[in-house]
């Protein structure tokens, strides 16, 4: 069991847009940023999204991130084959002293 | 170019011990906090462990915790976990990943991560 909540599977046809929740609570989300990796299928982690909405050189603007109160969101415009993969959320936790991940979402592109 | 090449990974049986190595180079080692998270099959990511440039701080997920020792040395840019009292619940791919900013590490992210070395607990 995660300490961040997220959908197992979101879904969508190339071009449209999705969303992917992460849900947290006042010790990690409500107080600490959220930062997004992605993983490719047979590959490492990668850094998607850091500091709830701000994307490392080289992501493409049709990824953003967004928080409010101790939920955040990952959005995906103009979906593309290429964006298949697992989307994980993280952030510090006060009470645990350490980070944590949600369960991770599977995103197909139908 | 920043690159983190784990290696150490295999075959343990439980109740055995394993140390796993993270060679650093492209960037000033001892400036970055270093840490281990990790994937057991088919499941999601779990943080496992941190340590602070100079080792002034080391952060432990309660799950390892009085079990795995994270340690780095600058003299040789790596990083290490040695793991015991290994069980088969620790069977997963160990990533090491560098923190991005030279910030403290609640306001951090991970990037890069290694590809990544395979434990596997069993007898």
């Amino acid at each position: 069991q995660s300490v961040l909540t997220q959908p197992p599977s979101a879904s969508g046809t190339p071009g449209q847009r999705v969303t992917i929740s992460c849900s947290g609570s006042s010790s990690n989300i409500g107080s600490n940023i959220v930062n997004w990796y992605q993983q490719l299928p047979g590959t490492a982690p990668k850094l998607l999204m850091y500091s709830n909405n701000q994307r490392p050189s080289g992501v493409p603007d049709r990824f953003s991130g967004s928080k409010s109160g101790t939920s955040a969101s990952l959005a995906i415009s103009g979906l593309q084959s290429e964006d298949e993969a697992d989307y994980y959320c993280a952030a510090w936790d006060d009470s645990l002293n350490g980070w944590v991940f949600g369960g991770g979402t599977k995103l197909t592109v139908l | 170019e920043v690159q983190l090449v784990e290696s150490g990974g295999g075959l343990v049986q439980p109740g055995g011990s394993l140390r796993l190595s993270c060679a650093a180079s492209g960037f000033t080692f001892s400036s970055y906090t270093m840490n281990w998270v990790r994937q057991a099959p088919g499941k999601g990511l779990e943080w496992v462990s941190s340590i602070g440039g100079s080792g002034n701080y080391i952060y432990y997920a309660d799950s390892v915790r009085g079990r795995f020792t994270i340690s780095r040395d600058s003299a040789s840019n790596s990083l290490y976990l040695q793991m015991n009292s290994l069980r088969a619940e620790d069977t997963a791919v160990y990533y090491c990943a560098r923190d991005y900013h030279i910030l403290p590490t609640k306001l951090n992210c991970f990037d890069p991560w290694g590809q990544g070395t395979l434990v596997t607990v069993s007898s």
